[in-house]
């Protein structure tokens, strides 16, 4: 099992670019997510999707938008880049309620 | 609103010596907690969970941590550091609800000094 995977691993755009990040895991778990970590910020939510075919807005959504193409698949997507969209950005997976969550490796996103 | 407090920013031992690194949450419903550890330019990896069973939680490489209810916390600990330890460490809390978020704390760094 690869468990969660995110291409592109590194990005760097030039502002009012656009960009989808992917991710996939194959595990089966129903829940999805999308977290920006920034130092000294934690990790914090931008979308998540509960299930197939459902998403809601986490804690930072301006400036994205996401898919859920089939219960493995989950995109973020930027459609006109900005400076402060520079992070590094983890998708995650879980199965229930309860955890626990599993990452993927992270893309590095720099916005010029 | 549920919310994860970490206490030190950066925390630095000598090798040898024991790791502390506090959480406390807020939470209005018996929350589920979580250790995660990050290396350098990696993503995190799951070192403990509590999830209303026993509340002293063992973890891999050799951590664990203590849910104490009426001080709301839940600090991770280790005996003894190791070089390879150093790393960020985040508490991060659930509630379990329909929406199964994770809130993160903002980070603790730990350093071990040889």
């Amino acid at each position: 099992n690869a468990g969660v995977t995110q291409t592109p691993k590194f990005q760097v755009l030039k502002t009012g670019q656009s960009m989808t990040l992917q991710c996939a895991q194959d595990m089966n778990h129903n829940s999805m997510y999308w977290y920006r970590q920034d130092p000294g910020m934690g990790l914090r939510l931008i979308y998540y999707s509960a299930s197939e075919g459902t998403t809601d807005k986490g804690e930072v959504p301006n400036g994205y938008n996401v898919s859920r193409l089939n219960k493995r698949e989950f995109s973020l997507r930027l459609e006109s880049a900005a400076p402060s969209q520079t992070s590094v950005y983890f998708c995650a997976s879980s199965e229930a309620h309860k955890g626990p969550w599993f990452f993927g490796p992270g893309t590095r996103l720099t916005v010029l | 609103a549920q919310s994860v407090t970490q206490l030190g920013s950066h925390v630095s031992v000598s090798e040898g010596a024991l790791v502390l690194l506090r959480c406390n949450y807020s939470s209005s419903v018996p929350p589920y907690l979580f250790w995660y550890v990050q290396y350098p330019n990696q993503g995190l990896q799951l070192l403990l969970k509590y999830t209303s069973a026993a509340t002293l939680v063992k973890g891999i490489n050799g951590f664990e941590a203590e849910f104490k209810k009426s001080e709301t916390s839940f600090h991770l600990t280790k005996p003894s550091a190791h070089m390879s330890d150093a790393a960020e460490y985040f508490c991060a809390v659930s509630n379990g609800g329909s929406q199964g978020n994770l809130i993160f704390g903002k980070g603790t760094k730990l350093s071990v000094k040889p």
